[in-house]
Formats: structure tokens, C-alpha cells, sequence
């Protein structure tokens, strides 16, 4: 069936540093690819979201790259602040939208 | 504009219980998806209403069941709970018709099985 694995499952940087999570996915039908941030006790709030015919897209801050050959794509997030220390969730959507495990940032000031 | 709403914000049954939980979706969308989220992991799909039918399923038993209604609000029920049934549940909104597939979470329920 349809599968998303997320890596790292936690990830710990500087207030400054970039950070990177990556996703692959399993059905290569998937043709949209969005990014949810959910903080704690909080609903998960969608902050990017690209296309399968698009290989990137930036918005401030944030940018994700798209590698369809691959089936993988990430999540970039540049000049991190500790207001960006949240679990962020990937997901896919075939016909299904498929969620990754989450990975749990953490900016130290 | 309000935004999707769950209802009840929290919920304690025990084993073998039913439970209904609630969902209105953010203005204009029309179509209703639920998730599943145990600690610690992402949100599992559960079925997707779109025109009072379920369109599409995960890999859920048949205990779980929903309904939209004609005015696109949503329920979820779960017969015969289970322990491993407790989990945040999430109502998410989107509008098939406008073909917008950006997903809306509610702020969910959170069900307790003792």
C-alpha cells in the first residue's frame, strides 16, 4: 500500500542554522506533496505545499524540492527561530493523503 | 470565516462503548476527511465524505463508520471500542468541487478508552 517514510524523527539545530527533512514515498501516482507543522496540543497547520510538476518552491523562510525520479522530496527551513521548534509531519497524496511519522525540531537559542 | 470545529473537544469511554464525534467544516469546503493520531505519530486516515459517501477508506475495521449530512458536516462513529482506540482525532476540510485539495485540520477530539 501506499507508504511515507520521514527522517530524522528528531532533529536538534542553533537558532540560525538551516534545517532539513526529508520524505520518500511509495505510489508514483503522488501528485501533491504538502507540509503540516503541529505544535503541541495543537491542530496541524499546513505551511507549504508544492506539485508534482513543480521541482521547487520557497516561501520566506521556507523552502521544499521535489524529486519525483526519486520519489523523495524535502522541507528546508532557513535562519531557524525557536518559534519554529514544532513537530513537522510530510505527506503525500496518490489518491489518499498519507502522512510521514513526524519529526520533532528543536531550535535552542 | 470559521474554521473547522470538532466537537467534543475531549472524551473518556470505556471498553466496548460506542462514541460519535462531530466535525463542521471550514466555509465553502465541501468534502471531509478523518485521521487517526496516536502519541507520537502522524495522522492515519481513516475515510474521506464527499456528497454523503464515503469515497475513500484506510486500513480501518468496520467499526468505524461516518455519515455527512447535506449540509457537509461530518460524524465519525466507533462501535466496540478498544483500548488501542484511544487517540487524538482529527476532522480535516477541503473542497473537491473547486478542486482545492488543501487539507484543514480541525483541533480534534481526544478520546480516552479506559
Amino acid at each position: 500500500g501506499e507508504n511515507v517514510e520521514q527522517h530524522p524523527s528528531t532533529l536538534s539545530v542553533q537558532e540560525g542554522d538551516s534545517a532539513v527533512i526529508k520524505c520518500t514515498y511509495s505510489d508514483s501516482a503522488s501528485n501533491y506533496f504538502p507540509w503540516y507543522k503541529q505544535e503541541l496540543g495543537k491542530r496541524p497547520q499546513l505551511i507549504i505545499d508544492i506539485r508534482s510538476n513543480v521541482g521547487e518552491k520557497k516561501d520566506q523562510r521556507i523552502a521544499v524540492t521535489l524529486n519525483k525520479t526519486a520519489k523523495h522530496f524535502s522541507l528546508h527551513i532557513t535562519e531557524t527561530q525557536p518559534e519554529d521548534s514544532a513537530v513537522y509531519f510530510c505527506a503525500a497524496r496518490g489518491g489518499k493523503l498519507i502522512f510521514g511519522q513526524g519529526t520533532e525540531l528543536s531550535v535552542k537559542p | 470565516d470559521a474554521g473547522v470545529t470538532q466537537s467534543p473537544t475531549h472524551l473518556i469511554k470505556t471498553r466496548g462503548q460506542q462514541v460519535t464525534l462531530r466535525c463542521s467544516p471550514k466555509s465553502g469546503h465541501d468534502t471531509v476527511s478523518w485521521y487517526q493520531q496516536a502519541l507520537g505519530q502522524g495522522p492515519q486516515f481513516i475515510f474521506q465524505y464527499y456528497e454523503e459517501e464515503e469515497r475513500q477508506r484506510g486500513n480501518f475495521p468496520d467499526r468505524f463508520s461516518g455519515h455527512q449530512f447535506p449540509n457537509y458536516s461530518s460524524e465519525l462513529n466507533v462501535n466496540a471500542l478498544l483500548l488501542g482506540d484511544s487517540a487524538l482525532y482529527l476532522c480535516a476540510s477541503s473542497s473537491l468541487r473547486a478542486q482545492n485539495e488543501k487539507l484543514f485540520f480541525g483541533s480534534g477530539t481526544q478520546l480516552s478508552v479506559l
